[in-house]
């Protein structure tokens, strides 16, 4: 079946400008996840959705940072007024939530951002 | 809090030998433990889980890891390395028990080189 679909793969832009990053998680998750990928900090958890509960935003590093789930399927995480040290590969993953945190979180293959 | 800490950032081993990837954890409250591998440019695929049941737990790929308590480690071992084990490998725990998000705390990644 399909996996985790993220979009773009790729995005370059310029210092400053804002962009929106793209989650389609598996089918009947409901669970989704938001992690940040960068050479300096690793592996980061950034936010978390659970069906209609209010979301887990406590690894959100700036408030430059949001994201948001509609529909309890597709997400997207935006980040305002771009940085260079946003510059990281952001993944995002999906679970069957309701088993508790044990369920396996499936990883799409990320988007990779690049700040001029 | 959780924690986690691979030891060495770098391992490489002869095709054919065994693989041992180091991961010690820190947690307050019981864990769940998982071992995640990274090819490049992919996203994170889970290798094996550990949920408080069997304190040995068999993955994918003939990996295994044994959850030691006392020495609050999470080793991850294969008797014979491939050509394809080559990959990033990461070490992640989470809080276990009902009520919490799953939001995983990773290592910093131990990348597996195999020689021929």
């Amino acid at each position: 079946g399909a996996g985790v679909s993220q979009s773009p793969s790729n995005k370059v832009t310029e210092k400053g400008k804002d962009v929106e990053l793209r989650c389609d998680p598996i089918s009947g998750h409901t669970a989704l996840y938001w992690y940040r990928q960068s050479l300096g900090q690793g592996l980061e958890f950034l936010i978390y959705f659970q069906g209609n509960s209010a979301p887990d935003k406590s690894g959100l590093p700036s408030d430059r940072f949001s994201a948001e789930r509609t529909g309890g399927s597709v997400s997207t995480l935006t980040i305002q007024r771009t940085q260079q040290e946003d510059s990281a590969v952001y993944l995002c993953a999906s679970s069957l939530a309701g088993r508790g945190p044990g369920e396996t979180q499936h990883f799409g293959d990320g988007t990779r951002l690049s700040i001029l | 809090a959780q924690s986690v800490t691979q030891l060495g950032s770098h391992v490489s081993v002869s095709e054919g030998a065994l693989v041992l990837l180091r991961c010690n954890y820190s947690s307050s409250v019981p864990p769940y433990l998982f071992w995640y591998v990274q090819y490049p440019n992919q996203g994170l695929q889970l290798l094996l889980k550990y949920t408080s049941a069997a304190t040995l737990v068999k993955g994918i790929n003939g990996f295994e890891a044994e959850f030691k308590k006392s020495e609050t480690s999470f080793h991850l071992t294969k008797p014979s390395a491939h050509m394809s084990d080559a990959a990033e490998y990461f070490c992640a725990v989470t809080p276990g028990g009902s009520g919490n998000t799953g939001k995983l705390i990773f290592g910093q990644g131990t990348t597996l080189q195999v020689k021929p």
